[in-house]
């Protein structure tokens, strides 16, 4: 168990309206992650974190904007949803041996 | 070309039945890899890295074959409990530091009773 925790694990909002996704960890790891899973593209990079107030743009960070203000929380913000950015999204920390591990998932809806 | 390829299955085999998956990558230069096994409607768990000697772990051995830029999982004594989709992850040579990881599409087992 990697100690980490996703909130909230459903949603369902409108186009439109600004969504924020938290991830939580226990454990203290520097680096941390957000991905979105979609059927036929496997898990795609959104943006991570190297450290507190360090962060940086991943392959479809377009429509996302992330923080991280403290070492256990890394918040990943959708400014004005979008259905396409309909999804399962993942949370992600990285060990020391540079293997990373997962959090439950967020599925987002966004009618 | 997707930087990392697998055949998306279904694989359905019999209890018992030893089984692979193949996966490629196309950089040569990328350093790490790794299977995730991914059950349906959950996160992505790590099975195991897969070093350049090759590493086993139970009923499961990985392989890297850098020259055919490809890596291997073999299953042996398939178990109803090994149904789910198996992920091929590398890091390319530009992942460095920050661990940028590069998941394929996942291949689908069902071990079938």
């Amino acid at each position: 168990d990697a100690g980490i925790t996703q909130s909230p694990r459903h949603k369902v909002t409108e186009t439109g309206t600004p969504v924020t996704l938290r991830c939580h960890q226990t454990e203290n790891h520097r680096y941390m992650y957000w991905y979105r899973q979609d059927p036929g593209h496997g898990l795609r990079l959104i943006h991570y974190s190297y450290g507190v107030k360090d962060t940086d743009k991943g392959e479809v960070s377009d429509g996302y904007s992330v923080s991280r203000s403290k070492t256990e929380d890394f918040l990943l913000t959708l400014e004005s949803a979008t259905s396409s950015q309909t999804s399962v999204y993942f949370c992600a920390i990285r060990d020391t041996l540079y293997e990373q591990y997962f959090g439950p998932g967020t599925r987002l809806t966004v009618t | 070309r997707k930087e990392v390829e697998q055949d998306p299955g279904p694989f359905n085999v019999p209890e018992g039945a030893t089984v692979a998956f193949n996966c490629t990558y196309s950089n040569s230069a990328s350093q790490s890899f790794f299977w995730y096994r991914q059950d349906c409607r959950k996160e992505p768990k790590l099975l195991m890295s897969v070093y350049s000697s090759g590493n086993e772990d139970g009923r499961f051995t990985a392989q890297l074959n850098r020259a055919s830029q490809y890596i291997s999982l073999l299953i042996r004594d398939s178990k109803l409990s090994d149904s789910a989709t198996y992920l091929c992850v590398v890091i390319p040579p530009y992942g460095g530091a920050t661990n940028k990881l590069i998941f394929g599409t996942g291949t689908l087992l069902a071990v079938q009773p």
